[in-house]
């Protein structure tokens, strides 16, 4: 039962442009959303987060809104780079429940120069 | 200055083996996790410990047993080893309670691949 969902499984975008990367969720009792990047043969790296009583968290050209009533999230990545080619997981958690990560299955990004 | 580091990297075995494999945060986190990523590239939790508690042990044969010797410290020993146990397996630290929020620091993986 996947309680993260990443439906798709990659993205491919121009250097410059917007890349946004989606993910859903079906437990509504999650507190945090978490995104992380991985490249090849390397651990995921933290990259973002946002606690669910927020609907938008930003950091540098990283974005991640919230809809909880759509129990969806998507992590906007501008101006994209190609350093930004990796992929990319969703994560989620419950406040008190163990630090336990709920991982999705993670979305390739590409970034073409 | 690695901060979360496993060992082995890659380790090939055959079945029916026992292999251990090592991990070591030097962050100065109280928390450390084994992860699985299958074939499926899901990354799923095995363990956790806090303090060199157990406080996170989710639906794994008894073939896998973690041991934290120290805060520092988090290996996991495979007992007869089986197919469908390769995978990479991620080892991660935290502070406990940030881990939620902030995120854990991963190590960069030990690809367990069973002939």
């Amino acid at each position: 039962d996947q309680q993260v969902k990443q439906n798709s499984p990659s993205l491919s975008v121009q250097e410059g442009r917007i890349s946004i990367l989606n993910c859903d969720y079906t437990n509504s009792m999650f507190d945090y959303f978490l995104w992380y990047k991985k490249y090849p043969a390397e651990g995921p790296t933290f990259l973002i987060s946002i606690s669910s009583i927020k609907d938008k968290n930003e950091d540098g050209r990283f974005t991640v809104f919230l809809n909880k009533s759509a129990k969806h999230l998507s992590l906007h990545i501008v101006p994209s780079q190609p350093g930004d080619s990796a992929v990319y997981f969703c994560a989620a958690s419950v406040e008190g429940g163990s630090e336990k990560l709920v991982f999705g299955k993670g979305m390739k990004l590409t970034v073409n120069p | 200055d690695t901060a979360v580091s496993q060992t082995p990297k890659y380790l090939v075995t055959q079945m029916g083996n026992d292999k251990s494999i090592k991990c070591e945060q030097n962050l100065g986190h109280d928390t450390m996790y084994w992860y699985k990523q299958d074939s499926k590239k899901f990354l799923k939790i095995m363990f956790s410990y806090n303090n060199k508690e157990l406080i996170i042990n989710e639906t794994v044969p008894n073939r896998f047993s973690p041991k934290s010797p120290d805060k520092a410290h988090l290996n996991l020993h495979i007992n007869s080893l089986e197919l469908g146990d390769s995978a990479v397996y991620f080892c991660a630290s935290s502070h406990y309670g940030q881990g939620a929020n902030y995120g854990y620091t991963f190590g960069s993986g030990t690809r367990l691949t069973v002939v």
